[in-house]
Formats: C-alpha cells, sequence, structure tokens
C-alpha cells in the first residue's frame, strides 16, 4: 500500500497495561513521526525522529514513550493510560525534515483505553 | 505561527459535478501547502502540494488544487465528483519548528460526501 506499516491494527488496554506500537517503512526514509488523531480534533504531532535522533517532543505525557531503534523502525510504548488517550494513532515517514517532501502514512493503531 | 483553516465540517456534492474543499493558510514566508486524504480505516494518503512555479497544482486522482497567494487560499478541486471520492480531507502547511526542522501542522479535515 503505501509502503508504511503499523502493528497491531487495534489494541484494546486497561489503564495498567503496559504494550507497544510498532511502525515500520520500507521507502528508505530518514524521517519518521507519530501522530494521535481523535475525533473532531486536528492532527497531533506527538514525537518526530530524524536519522534516530528524537528532534520533537510535543508536549506528550510521559506515559507515552518513543523509541527509533533505525531509520526504519518506530515504537510507540504505553503505560498507565488514560481513557483520554483512546484515539487513532498514526505513523508516517518522509524522505527528510526539511524542504517540501511529503509525508508517507501507515493504516494507524485504533486504541481504546478501558 | 504558522496555520491552516478549513472552514467547512462537510460537503455534500452529487456524483458528476465539480467539487470544492476549501482551505485557508496563515504563514510568515513562502508557504509549502499539502492535501490529504483519508479513506475509513485508513492512514492519510497524500494528493498533491504546493512549493513553488504554476499556481493550478495537478495531483493523483484527479484533484488539482489553485493557490492563491493574495486570498491566502489552497482549494482543493476536482471537475467531476465519485461516489469513490467520499472521504476526509485535510488541507496541512509546513510549519517551522527550530533548529533547522519543520513538521506539517493540518486542518481540522473536511468530510466529502459524494451522492449518487
Amino acid at each position: 500500500e503505501t509502503g508504511v506499516t503499523q502493528t497491531p491494527r487495534h489494541l484494546v488496554m486497561g489503564m495498567t497495561n503496559k504494550k507497544s506500537l510498532k511502525c515500520e517503512q520500507h521507502l528508505g526514509h530518514n524521517a519518521m513521526y507519530w501522530y494521535k488523531q481523535s475525533a473532531k480534533k486536528p492532527l497531533e504531532l506527538m514525537f518526530v525522529y530524524n536519522f534516530k535522533e528524537q528532534t520533537e517532543n510535543n508536549s506528550v505525557p510521559s506515559r507515552f514513550s518513543p523509541e527509533c531503534p533505525n531509520s526504519s523502525h518506530l515504537f510507540l510504548h504505553l503505560h498507565t493510560l488514560q481513557p483520554e488517550d483512546s484515539a487513532l494513532y498514526l505513523c508516517a515517514s518522509s524522505r527528510e525534515l526539511a524542504g517540501g517532501n511529503e509525508q508517507f502514512f501507515g493504516p494507524g493503531t485504533r486504541l481504546t483505553v478501558l | 505561527a504558522q496555520s491552516v483553516a478549513q472552514p467547512e465540517d462537510q460537503v455534500n456534492v452529487a456524483e458528476g459535478n465539480p467539487l470544492t474543499v476549501k482551505c485557508t493558510y496563515s504563514v510568515s514566508g513562502n508557504p509549502y501547502l499539502f492535501w490529504y486524504v483519508q479513506y475509513p480505516n485508513r492512514g492519510l494518503q497524500f494528493l498533491l502540494k504546493y512549493i513553488t512555479g504554476d499556481n493550478l497544482v495537478k495531483g493523483s486522482y484527479g484533484f488539482e488544487a489553485e493557490f492563491n497567494k493574495s486570498q491566502t487560499s489552497f482549494h482543493l478541486k476536482k471537475p467531476s465528483a465519485l461516489v469513490s471520492d467520499s472521504a476526509l480531507y485535510f488541507c496541512a502547511v509546513r510549519s517551522y519548528s527550530g533548529a533547522g526542522s519543520y513538521q506539517l501542522t493540518f486542518g481540522k479535515g473536511t468530510k466529502l460526501s459524494v451522492i449518487p
């Protein structure tokens, strides 16, 4: 499809659980992103990685912990989440951060926190 | 701060009619503008972008967008709508986030419904 895959596609977790979301891009890109998409709200950029280095953390609560072991893989580790964290979590990649490069998105993980 | 506005939450159009999805922007400097589409249970797909050059940009699936600097607008258009165009459309602008880094700022999205 778009060259960006995300697993799992759906996740239901309790507030005391620990889980991880995985993203993999097959496009040879250098920048990767995590977004949160909630109903009736604009996409919220959470984290940005460029060449495996984190360059943005948009005031995201510490219960969300990103990890980027290499330019092709991105994880989002979740622990002690709140019901308001229920949303669609989208991963994206782009060739580089600067310039007019478009981002390519994965299909997302639909997260429900009980 | 850079921002985009999509003034319509929903647009309804009859199949075969022309469609327009509106977007206005606010940036300092030259804007880099993007349109994305999201189908149900899918991620966002890139449609087209404006960086420089012709004000009329052509993209995927027969869509085009017109950049208007004086009106700070970047409306998405298609001459003849298809039922399969029904989806959520997002306008975005590149914004500078410091230290040589850029990010995309998205609008809230417009739901397009094409009626058979």
